[in-house]
């Protein structure tokens, strides 16, 4: 199973809302990464689990709010957020954080109003 | 031909062609390089990668070259079909304990039957 999952693929939100992106892997891998994608733009790294402790962040504003509650598991918490803030959100993850190939999920398409 | 702002560089092909995407990388000291393909709505796919130590890797259909003297990488794609039109991306990566992945600013495959 090489499969990255996200839940949900649609999201829409106001900016009072609080709500969660979820990602989950059963490969193994003990790195998990968000990215955030803007429409015809490259993805930018965001943060990085790895061995399910924050490892790096981006400089990302504070009303986003990752968790890894388990090997497998990554969440993003969202509150507050802005409409800028609108983007295709991707999990990634890899076996770990030396130099391996990072397999991505399909993204959560996220539009705050 | 390349267009900055909005507008992805684009390639245009017929089906059948060989086509030949080009990557330039920032960092001399990057080690591990990567190619992606995202279609619409989709996350990006593993497609194939390169370490520093080699300057061609070979897949199915698809071929890698690295150059470091002059950082750039190409990838290489035999008798283009209609199913490889996608967004593909180069990224590099700086090496370490991160696997921290910097993606180059893709390029529009677009393949004419």
């Amino acid at each position: 199973d090489t499969e990255v999952t996200q839940t949900p693929k649609h999201l829409v939100m106001g900016m009072t809302n609080k709500k969660s992106l979820k990602c989950e892997q059963h490969m193994g891998h003990r790195a998990m990464y968000w990215y955030k994608q803007k429409a015809k733009k490259p993805p930018e790294l965001m943060f990085v689990y790895s061995y399910e402790k924050l490892s790096i962040n981006e400089s990302v504003p504070s009303r986003f709010s990752p968790e890894c509650p388990n090997s497998s598991l990554l969440n993003l918490h969202l509150h507050a957020l802005q409409p800028e803030d609108s983007a295709l959100y991707l999990c990634a993850s890899s076996p770990d954080t030396s130099t391996d190939t990072q397999y991505f999920g399909p993204g959560t398409r996220l539009t705050v109003l | 031909g390349e267009s900055v702002g909005l507008h992805l560089p684009t390639l245009s092909v017929q089906e059948g062609d060989n086509s030949i995407i080009n990557c330039a990388y920032s960092n001399s000291a990057s080690d591990y390089f990567i190619w992606y393909k995202q279609e619409s709505g989709k996350g990006p796919q593993f497609i194939i990668d390169i370490r520093s130590n080699m300057d061609k890797r070979q897949g199915q259909r698809v071929t890698v070259l690295l150059n470091k003297t002059v950082k750039h990488l190409s990838l290489q794609i035999a008798a283009t079909q209609p199913g490889d039109s996608a967004v593909y991306f180069c990224a590099e990566n700086y090496g370490g304990a991160t696997n921290k992945l910097i993606f180059g600013t893709g390029t529009l495959l677009a393949v004419q039957p």
